[in-house]
């Protein structure tokens, strides 16, 4: 079966830290890969996405994704976090029309 | 647009009730889903519908019914709620039917089943 898999559960970084957070998915055909952001208290919003083109894509507030496709991975990378970053990651794969799977997504707490 | 909306925000439940969550979105998107976030598990469909009239299930589906009478809504029935159930419910649409093509979440509704 399809599947998505976040490595790292809890991250705890510091302020102006580097962050990656792991995606590998589970798929030999053509993919759509996604990343959402959950705020404490609010709704799923979509930070990135890819589905063509240059594998480097970026996103909203200063994040960045790659994706190789011989890893099966697309990967979240920010330069330098804040303490706003803190929030619920999830990695998540379109396969077919709207079906979107999820990684268990990975709580990040930035410390001031 | 108020995007999707979701009521109610939170309830409560005893074991065996009935209810039904509400999803209604303003956007003309022809695809609608329901999924549920429980903790270390990420978000896991429910069902959807990609279009009025047209409902599938999705992985976890038992335990919930929906309906698609309408473009603009989708609501998610429980129909003999179980401590199982407990869990944050989120509504999502779509436009279209690319895969690249973002969903648009609901605020979600925070159920619990005694």
């Amino acid at each position: 079966a399809q599947s998505v898999s976040q490595h790292n559960h809890h991250v705890i970084l510091s302020e102006a830290a580097s962050l990656e957070l792991g995606c590998n998915y589970s798929y030999g055909g053509t993919v759509n890969l996604f990343w959402y952001v959950q705020y404490p208290g609010q709704h799923l919003q979509l930070l990135l996405k890819y589905f063509s083109g240059d594998p480097l894509v970026k996103g909203i507030k200063g994040f960045e994704a790659e994706f190789i496709k011989s890893k099966f991975s697309f990967n979240l990378r920010k330069p330098s976090v804040q303490w706003s970053d803190t929030a619920e990651y999830f990695c998540a794969v379109n396969l077919n029309t709207g079906k979107l799977i999820f990684g268990q997504g990975t709580t990040l707490q930035v410390k001031p | 647009n108020a995007g999707v909306t979701q009521t109610p925000k939170f309830q409560v439940l005893k074991t065996g009730q009935s209810m039904t969550l509400q999803c209604a979105q303003d956007m003309n998107h022809e695809y609608m889903s329901w999924y549920r976030q429980d903790p270390g598990m990420g978000l896991r469909l429910i069902h959807y519908s990609v279009g009025a009239g047209i409902t599938d299930q999705g992985e976890v589906p038992n335990g919930y019914n929906v309906s698609r009478s309408t473009t603009e809504d989708f609501p998610l029935r429980l129909l003999s709620a179980a401590p199982s159930q407990t869990s944050v419910y989120f509504c999502a649409s779509l436009k279209g039917s690319a895969r690249h093509n973002e969903q648009f979440f609901g605020p979600g509704t925070r159920l619990t089943v005694l």
